[in-house]
């Protein structure tokens, strides 16, 4: 089964809208993180924004914020007044568990298009 | 400010070759993956390394092997490459503890195998 799900394969924006990017996960284990990871035409990964499982409150950065549903096991991106530059694959991604090497899973992706 | 470095952005190889992809980093993490992307499928693990000298299995290890003799190089072998393995390989780093430990990649190696 996924353990990361993003069902959004591509999304299109009009400029200056917030937009919200789906990410479900699946874990059985109490403690784990969720990343957002942002990947421009160029390439490289972008780390923007993490939600721990015991945090109280939904992790902001900037203009990014994540919507986190634990009962839901929903991890949603939210970015605030689209800019052009925001057009990219955005990536949600887990880790289980706090100890050891802490490797992530990643979703498929959402390719997010933002139109002028 | 470069942090991973992958020694090569493209590769060509043929079928049967065996192809070495290097990775270094210079933040003296002790965590070190390889990631292929594929369109569609996202991120899948291949290998990752904890500590000089270890090694894990990801969730896609076949046809794949890896070498971690220093802590800041984490080398990916392909012995003999497919078509199959034609994909985006990232390599990523991150530190030990408890809080977010975000991984850090470099910028991709694109395998061509021909």
């Amino acid at each position: 089964a996924q353990k990361i799900t993003q069902t959004q394969p591509g999304m299109f924006v009009q400029e200056k809208e917030a937009v919200t990017l789906d990410c479900t996960y699946d874990t059985s284990d109490p403690s784990y993180g969720l990343f957002w990871y942002k990947q421009p035409s160029s390439g490289e990964m972008i780390f923007l924004i993490y939600q721990g499982s015991y945090d109280q409150q939904n992790a902001t950065e900037g203009r990014y914020s994540l919507n986190f549903q634990k009962a839901r096991k929903s991890a949603n991106l939210v970015i605030s007044a689209s800019q052009l530059g925001d057009s990219a694959m955005y990536f949600c991604a887990m880790r289980e568990g706090f100890q050891g090497a802490q490797k992530l899973v990643f979703g498929q992706g959402t390719r997010l298009t933002i139109n002028p | 400010d470069v942090k991973v470095t992958q020694s090569s952005r493209y590769l060509v190889k043929r079928t049967g070759e065996k192809v070495f992809l290097e990775c270094v980093q210079d933040m003296d993490h002790e965590n070190m993956f390889w990631y292929r992307q594929d369109p569609g499928l996202g991120l899948r693990l291949i290998y990752f390394s904890y500590d000089v000298k270890m090694k894990e299995k990801g969730d896609i290890p076949e046809g794949y092997s890896v070498s971690r003799e220093k802590k800041e190089r984490f080398s990916l072998i392909l012995e003999s490459a497919s078509t199959n393995q034609t994909s985006m390989y990232l390599c990523a780093s991150s530190p030990n503890g408890s809080g977010a430990n975000v991984l850090t990649f470099g910028a991709g190696s694109r395998l061509t195998v021909l």
